[in-house]
């Protein structure tokens, strides 16, 4: 079992909707990262959270540490919302652990 | 102020050659971590380095090594390179010790070994 689950692995959404990526994780951590990559590799930060919630635009994000879960939404979804979404831990040697990624799709 | 800005941005290598990776750090930002990610998995943490040495490292070969320079940037060499080396290679820069800030990563490698 990977340290830090995500899902769904695909997720594909009509323009407009309310998106959920979850992310489960079972070591003790420091800090938890939502990450956006899009095609051509290249991974940008959204959000580094260690409690509580966090909203930057669209997008929103919560922790639950006693649960050990995550979630990201992202409200009235848009095409340039389209790409692989990231959930990492940093533990407490400081190293990220990465979860696989849930790629998402969103159509006009 | 730049980003973390990594070179090249692809190379095309043969089995059994050296490769070597470039990248520095955010301005500001005195740690450097590599991570590997093959096509449709998420990244594996390969090493960390700050104040010139490896600090931390993941389960990879000796085949991979690192260095870090006195300005923070640092390199990632891998020897004796195999098929399943291709992959996109990420550096991503922070300062030591518990995490403050969002995370900064370059826009990778992209190593294929033919």
């Amino acid at each position: 079992k990977n340290e830090v689950e995500q899902s769904p692995q695909n997720l594909t959404a009509q323009e407009g909707e309310f998106i959920t990526i979850n992310c489960s994780y079972s070591v003790g951590i420091s800090a938890l990262h939502w990450l956006q990559q899009h095609p051509g590799g290249g991974i940008v930060s959204l959000f580094m959270l260690s409690s509580g919630k966090k909203k930057h635009g669209r997008l929103i994000a919560t922790i639950n540490i006693q649960e050990k879960h995550s979630s990201l939404h992202i409200t009235a979804s848009h095409p340039r919302d389209s790409a692989v979404y990231i959930c990492a831990v940093t533990g407490t040697a400081s190293k990220l652990t990465f979860g696989t990624g849930t790629r998402l799709q969103v159509t006009l | 102020d730049a980003g973390v800005t990594q070179s090249p941005t692809h190379l095309i290598k043969t089995r059994g050659q050296q490769v070597t990776l470039r990248c520095s750090p955010k301005s500001g930002h005195d740690t450097v971590s590599w991570y590997q990610q093959a096509l449709g998995q998420g990244p594996q943490f390969i090493f960390q380095y700050y104040e010139e040495e490896e600090r931390q490292r993941g389960n990879f070969p000796d085949r991979f090594s690192g260095h870090q320079f006195p300005n923070y940037s640092s390199e990632l060499n891998v020897n004796a390179l195999l098929l399943g080396d291709s992959a996109l290679y990420l550096c991503a820069s922070s300062l030591r010790g518990p995490p403050r800030e969002k995370l900064f990563f370059g826009s990778g490698t992209q190593l294929s070994v033919l």
